[in-house]
């Protein structure tokens, strides 16, 4: 079991805008930046988002994200079929000295 | 353009040595100042931070795994490996080889090689 909450499955159709999200705690989302990364079937995770809000390079400015308190969020607009695939958050954990990393949300786009 | 590839044995005796190597093209990983790092993905649990090694080979690892781990550089200058002894069936993962450019602020895990299945079974 993760120490970063992520709710398992997202959906949306295209065009749509979804939210995700990331909740953890002070020791870790609360002191610590906030990463986001994509995972499309049977490839390495990818870099999206980096220190709570800004775009990693090439990533379209669909993707945005933000953090406040504890939790933190992964938000696509203008949703698109290439979307579809897994979303980790992570973040450094002070406590434990170690990353972590949250279980996964699991957007599909109908 | 960096460029990560992963490479090593697929299968591992409980017991034994898993031992990975991680090609860099792109650069030596003595020059800059980026954290060479190892990160696996279980079936079920999910992504699990294994350790990494600073340019000048300093290393830190996942409390978790440390007394097992050992991430150190090759003598080419364009590789790096990890060592886990004593695996079992728990160490079953997908392994990957990453860099970043912060301990824990930098900008994140910016590249990644396309992993390795690894399996440790009789």
């Amino acid at each position: 079991q993760s120490l970063l909450t992520q709710p398992p499955s997202a959906s949306g159709t295209p065009g749509q805008t979804v939210t995700m999200s990331c909740s953890g705690s002070t020791s870790n989302i609360g002191e610590n930046f906030v990463y986001w990364y994509q995972q499309l079937p049977g490839a390495a995770p990818k870099l999206l988002i980096y220190r709570n809000y800004y775009r990693h390079s090439e990533v379209p400015d669909r993707f945005s994200a933000s953090k406040s308190g504890t939790s933190a969020s992964l938000t696509i607009n203008g949703l698109r079929f290439e979307d579809e695939a897994d979303y980790f958050c992570a973040t450094w954990d002070d406590g434990l000295r170690n990353w972590l990393f949250g279980g996964g949300t699991r957007l599909t786009v109908l | 353009q960096v460029q990560l590839q992963e490479s090593g044995p697929r299968l591992v005796r409980p017991s034994q040595t898993l031992s990975l190597t991680c090609t860099v093209s792109g650069g030596p990983i003595t020059s800059g100042t980026y954290y060479w790092t190892w990160i696996r993905q279980h079936p079920v649990k999910g992504l699990e931070w294994i350790g990494y090694m600073y340019s000048d080979g300093d290393t830190y690892y996942n409390p978790s795994l440390k007394s097992r781990s050992v991430i150190s550089p090759d003598s080419s200058e364009r590789k790096f490996s990890l060592t886990l002894t004593s695996v079992t069936a728990a160490d079953t993962a997908v392994y990957y080889c990453a860099r970043s450019n912060g301990a824990t602020s930098g900008r994140g895990f910016q590249y990644w090689g396309p992993g390795i299945p690894v399996t440790v079974s009789s």
